[in-house]
């Protein structure tokens, strides 16, 4: 099975501008969480979306929005870009409700400049 | 809310030599825990889980962890340790529900030395 896949791998954007990340998770998995990893606040968790639905959300501003799609795909959204956004997205999958393993991608590093 | 602290920001140790990196909790509820791995430039990969049963769960590459719930800790061991196991070492919890969120500590960076 093909993992977690994360595109672009590497992204560079401009204050203002918006951003939008993807997240292929293994195949059969309906469940995909995001999570910010910053030198200064460390992993931090975004929300999570299971079967088109989120079902949870972190404590971030509106500006963060995400989507998953029917195939289980999901997007992440930032808007406004700030210099603070600069981070390593990581999106995990897991396969059902209640599972207890999380799989991630290798993730997305964003640059703010 | 659940909380998870990881002491050592850095641990350094030589091969071959033990190594003990440190996780505690703090939870109103009962949690899942887990250990992930970072290698430089990757995403995390899961070492070792507790779930329930055994409070001793060991991994496939010679890690070891022990829940003591009395301490809310989670420390991970292990008795030898190579170059290859220098990477960030995050402990995290989730709740017993059927949602996925992990909470991570701020990890520990282990530094095998030759």
């Amino acid at each position: 099975k093909a993992g977690v896949t994360q595109t672009p791998r590497y992204l560079i954007k401009t204050r203002g501008q918006q951003v939008t990340l993807s997240c292929s998770p293994i195949s059969g998995h309906r469940s995909v969480s995001w999570y910010q990893q910053t030198p200064g606040q460390g992993l931090q968790f975004l929300f999570e979306y299971f079967s088109e639905t989120q079902r949870n959300k972190g404590n971030f501003p509106g500006r963060f929005s995400g989507r998953q799609f029917s195939n289980s795909r999901s997007e992440m959204n930032v808007s406004t870009l700030e210099l603070g956004d600069s981070a390593l997205y990581l999106c995990a999958s897991s396969s059902q409700e209640g599972s207890t393993e999380a799989f991630f991608g290798q993730g997305t590093r964003l640059t703010v400049v | 809310a659940q909380s998870v602290t990881q002491l050592d920001s850095q641990v350094p140790v030589f091969e071959e030599a033990p190594v003990e990196l440190r996780c505690n909790y703090s939870s109103s509820v009962s949690v899942y825990l887990f250990w992930y791995v970072q290698y430089p430039n990757q995403g995390l990969q899961l070492l070792l889980k507790y779930l329930s049963g055994s409070t001793l769960v060991e991994s496939i590459n010679g890690f070891e962890a022990e829940f003591n719930k009395s301490q809310t800790s989670f420390h991970l061991r292990k008795p030898s340790v190579h170059i290859s196991d220098t990477a960030e070492y995050f402990c995290a919890v989730s709740k017993m529900d059927s949602s996925y969120k992990l909470i991570f500590g701020s990890g520990t960076r282990l530094l095998v030395r030759p």
